[in-house]
């Protein structure tokens, strides 16, 4: 069975940091790109960052770019989000999401998401 | 950045019915727009990519058309368990950006 599962939310203050990790199974992780998503409480979905199957092509939202920090392990066959100076305006559901290819390109789509894992950021 | 805006915000039907949902770009995108289904609880599901490929196992009552501007998401009879919100995406320009929603709700 293909499956993300993401780990690492919970509550932080303004200011501090925190790792996510998405773990994958099921298929050829190495295959892929891989992209974190995220969804504030009764909003919309929003792009954070996105990796190319070999980590050459890294891009960011510019509302998390110099804060945030995405890497991957392929042997590990997992993803991770490092995320810096926390601002209440990151709190939301993180999803971890695969591509249907295994570049960034304009062509496809994120086919295969997490469950998602929750950051909360309050003093 | 590219701006998504959906419409109708709210789209009001009935099971067996014809929905047609609608996502305008700000700028050309081509054809790379992609349209995804999300009900409450559960993550986003691909329907449709580069604007009118259906992903794998979707019914085919979802179909997606358009290229530049203007795109649209056509379910042609309503299911029960199609109702819920649809967001359309673009990656032709980077940073990846999402449309706000449309809500497709029971009539």
């Amino acid at each position: 069975e293909v499956q993300l599962v993401e780990s690492g939310g919970g509550l932080v203050q303004p200011g501090r940091s925190l790792r996510l990790s998405c773990a994958a199974s099921g298929f050829t992780f190495d295959d892929y790109a891989m992209h974190w998503v995220r969804q504030a409480p009764g909003k919309g979905l929003e792009w954070v960052s996105g990796i190319s199957w070999n980590s050459g092509n890294i891009d960011y939202a510019d509302s998390v770019k110099g804060r945030f920090t995405i890497s991957r392990d392929n042997a590990k066959k997992s993803l991770s989000l490092q995320m810096n100076s926390l601002r209440a305006e990151d709190m939301a559901l993180y999803y971890c999401a695969k591509d249907l290819y295994d570049i960034l390109t304009g062509e496809g789509g994120m086919d295969v998401w997490g469950q998602g894992t929750t950051v909360t950021v309050s003093s | 950045e590219i701006v998504l805006t959906q419409s109708p915000a709210t789209l009001s039907l009935s099971p067996g019915e014809r929905a047609t949902l609608s996502c305008r770009a700000s700028q050309s995108v081509g054809s790379y727009l992609a349209w995804y289904q999300q009900k409450p609880g559960q993550a986003p599901r691909l329907l449709i990519y580069d604007a009118s490929n259906r992903a794998t196992g979707i019914p085919a009552r979802f179909s997606g058309s358009g290229s530049g501007t203007d795109f649209t998401l056509t379910i042609s009879s309503l299911e029960p368990e199609d109702f819920a919100v649809y967001y359309c995406q673009q990656r032709y320009n980077w940073p990846i950006t999402f449309g706000q929603g449309t809500r497709l709700e029971i009539k």
